[in-house]
């Protein structure tokens, strides 16, 4: 089993729609939680940060962290047709500074 | 610019062969690692540095080298490639090694295939 898990997709929406990204993962060790947008023939670059459970807003994205039930959960309001990438989630083992990669959910938005 | 340089982006080689992959960064980070990145497995860290001269092992480092003799470069080596290395590689550098405070920069990625 892998540590953070991550539906592949695609997921395919028109544009304006509310997304919701998601992944779940395995070990209670993981203090820290990141997403990370990934753009065709690109590195992945950091595009949120949350600590332990709850949200964290930062202008048309949400993340959201529910340690009860080990999931993680990435929402993008009024979607564009720019927001059209790969949507990797991470997490953190503070005991060994290792960060842990899903596979990546793959979101087209359609004009 | 802060940036993270590898090359080259895309190479074609032969079983065998060796080969290098160069990465360089500009950001003074004392933190540089290789990832390569497969359908289905997703990012998976090969080497990882914490320093000059200092290397360590990720989770999939058999066939991969690499060298920390300066600050900025942390080449990947691939003395014998064979097709099973046929992916999309990844540098990246941080500050320092801990993830939870950092930001990880990546590079735009090197496509190599062996065939």
């Amino acid at each position: 089993q892998k540590e953070v898990e991550q539906d592949p997709g695609p997921l395919s929406v028109p544009e304006g729609a509310i997304v919701s990204l998601n992944c779940t993962y395995s070990n209670s060790a993981f203090q820290y939680f990141m997403w990370y947008r990934q753009y065709s023939r690109k590195g992945p670059e950091l595009l949120m940060y949350t600590y332990s459970s709850g949200n964290k807003e930062d202008g048309r994205f949400t993340a959201q962290v529910d340690k009860s039930s080990k999931y993680i959960s990435l929402f993008i309001r009024d979607s564009q047709p720019s927001d059209s990438a790969t949507y990797l989630c991470a997490a953190v083992n503070t005991g060994f500074q290792k960060l842990v990669f899903g596979t990546g959910t793959r979101l087209l938005v359609s004009p | 610019e802060a940036q993270v340089t590898q090359n080259p982006r895309y190479l074609i080689t032969v079983t065998g062969k060796k080969l290098t992959v160069t990465c360089s960064q500009n950001m003074n980070h004392e933190y540089m690692s290789w990832y390569r990145q497969d359908p289905g497995l997703g990012l998976r860290q090969i080497y990882y540095s914490m320093n000059v001269e200092v290397t360590d092992k990720g989770d999939v480092p058999e066939g991969y080298k690499v060298s920390r003799k300066e600050k900025r470069n942390f080449p990947l080596i691939l003395e014998s490639p064979s097709p099973n290395q046929t992916s999309l590689y990844f540098c990246a550098s941080s500050p320092t090694r801990e993830a939870a405070r950092n930001t990880i920069y990546f590079g735009e990625g090197s496509w190599l295939t062996v065939v």
